[in-house]
């Protein structure tokens, strides 16, 4: 087993206020790193895919930097919004599996 | 496109009674896959397949069978069901095998055995 862990396991924030949070996996057989968000209710939703050591990511107010060599993600939530509230999941694939992170739960306070 | 669909979203079991978990897609991925979800432990692989008629084990596949007739269809079997299979049952598919790829998620079957 691959492990891939995310920290913190959840946090809460103030509307406006900018978060960020950490995956952290193996750095050997590296493949790709992905990012889920994932709303109560609903199935994960894709964000971004990272491939090479370096890698920096943008969709709207959130963005993602990828460090191979170390092992390690980070997701930047910039001026959080109600509506940011959901588990970020991040997942290591190696060929055909992935491997997913226990997920970093957001909620943010208006 | 309706892309990944599962059916059932819920399903009550009494232990030792089998069901089959539907997964359908229409995007023609190759790679399929179910994933159990259950508190603290993520997003757990149980099986997964690569193409029509190749099917292999991932992290959890004790319990449950799958087979991949076609493109489209990867059901999941559970042949007696179990109190510890209780847990959220996620399909995914994806366009491509091998080193880079991206998941679309079914909207998942809440499964309790009884």
């Amino acid at each position: 087993i691959l492990n891939v862990e995310q920290s913190p396991q959840s946090l809460h924030v103030q509307e406006g206020d900018s978060t960020n949070f950490t995956c952290s996996f193996p750095s050997s057989n590296f493949y790709a790193l992905h990012w889920y968000r994932w709303e109560t209710a609903k199935s994960p939703e894709a964000l971004f895919v990272m491939t090479l050591n370096g890698d920096e990511k943008k969709k709207g107010r959130i963005s993602a930097t990828l460090n191979t060599k170390e092992g390690y993600s980070y997701l930047y939530i910039k001026g959080s919004q109600p509506e940011d509230s959901a588990t970020y999941l991040c997942a290591r694939n190696t060929g055909n599996q992935f491997y997913f992170g226990t997920g970093t739960s957001l909620t943010v306070i208006p | 496109n309706a892309g990944v669909t599962q059916t059932p979203k819920f399903q009550v079991l009494k232990t030792g009674q089998s069901m089959t978990l539907q997964c359908a897609q229409d995007m023609n991925h190759e790679y399929m896959s179910w994933y159990r979800q259950d508190p603290g432990m993520g997003l757990r692989l149980i099986h997964y397949s690569v193409g029509a008629g190749i099917t292999d084990q991932g992290e959890v596949p004790n319990g449950y069978n799958v087979s991949r007739s076609t493109t489209e269809d990867f059901p999941l079997r559970l042949l007696s069901a179990a109190p510890s299979q209780t847990s959220v049952y996620f399909c995914a598919s994806s366009y491509q095998t091998g080193t880079v790829f991206g998941y679309t998620f079914g909207s998942g079957t809440r499964l309790t055995v009884v």
